[in-house]
C-alpha cells in the first residue's frame, strides 16, 4: 500500500537557519503530494502541494519539489522565523491506486529558537 | 465563511458511554472525511464520504460509525467508547476525491476514562 515517510522529530533551529525536512513516498499510482502544517493547538493547514512530477510548490517562503525519481518531496526554508514553529506533515494521495485518501507521514516537530 | 466546524471541542467520556462528533462544511463540498491523530503515529483515516449518500471505510474503521446527513454535515459515532479511542478527532473535506486539497476542521479532544 502506499506510505510516507518523513524525517522524525523534533527539530530545533535558531532562527534564520536554514530549513529541510525529508519526505520520501511509495505510491501504486501517480500520487499528489502535499505538505500540511499544524500550530500548536489547531487543525492542519495546507502548505504546499505538487500534483506532477518536477512542480514545484512553493508558499510563505517554503518550497517543495516533487522528485518522482527519488520519490521524494523535501521541504526546504531558507530562513526560519520563530512562527514557524508546528508540526509538518507531508502526505499523499493516490487516484490511480483507488483510493482517495490522504496517507500521512508521521510528522515532524519543528522549534524555532530567538 | 466558516469552514469546516466541529463540535464539541472537548469531551470526556467513561468507557461504554456513546457519543457523536459532529462535524459542518460551507464550501459546498462533495467529499468529506474523518481523522483520528495520536502521538507518533500521524493521522490515520477512519471513514469517508466521498459524495453524499455514500460512506467508506478507511484504515481504521473498528469502533465507529458515520452518517452523511446531507451535503454539509458528516458525523462519527462512538456506540461504546473504549479507552483505546482517547485521541484528537479532526474533519476534513474536499471539493471532489482524488487530488483536491483537503480542509480541516478545528478538532475535537476525546479522553475516555
Amino acid at each position: 500500500g502506499d506510505s510516507v515517510t518523513q524525517m522524525e522529530g523534533p527539530v530545533t533551529l535558531s532562527e534564520e537557519a536554514f530549513l529541510t525536512i525529508n519526505c520520501t513516498y511509495t505510491a501504486t499510482g501517480y500520487p499528489s503530494l502535499f505538505w500540511y502544517v499544524q500550530y500548536p493547538g489547531e487543525g492542519l493547514q495546507l502548505l504546499l502541494k505538487a500534483t506532477k512530477a518536477d512542480d514545484k510548490g512553493s508558499n510563505k517562503g517554503f518550497e517543495a519539489t516533487y522528485r518522482k525519481e527519488t520519490t521524494s518531496f523535501h521541504l526546504e526554508k531558507g530562513s526560519v522565523q520563530v512562527s514557524d514553529s508546528a508540526v509538518y506533515f507531508c502526505a499523499l494521495t493516490d487516484s490511480g491506486a483507488g483510493s482517495y485518501q490522504l496517507t500521512f507521514g508521521k510528522g515532524t516537530k519543528l522549534s524555532v529558537i530567538p | 465563511n466558516a469552514g469546516v466546524t466541529q463540535t464539541p471541542k472537548f469531551q470526556v467520556l467513561k468507557t461504554g458511554q456513546s457519543m457523536t462528533l459532529q462535524c459542518a462544511q460551507d464550501m459546498n463540498h462533495n467529499s468529506m472525511y474523518w481523522y483520528r491523530q495520536d502521538p507518533g503515529m500521524g493521522l490515520r483515516l477512519i471513514y469517508y464520504s466521498a459524495s453524499e449518500g455514500t460512506t467508506d471505510k478507511g484504515e481504521v474503521p473498528n469502533g465507529y460509525n458515520v452518517s452523511r446527513l446531507n451535503k454539509r454535515e458528516f458525523s462519527l459515532r462512538l456506540e461504546s467508547a473504549a479507552p483505546s479511542q482517547t485521541s484528537v478527532y479532526f474533519c476534513a473535506s474536499s471539493a471532489d476525491r482524488g487530488r483536491e486539497t483537503q480542509y480541516f476542521g478545528p478538532g475535537t479532544r476525546l479522553l475516555v476514562l
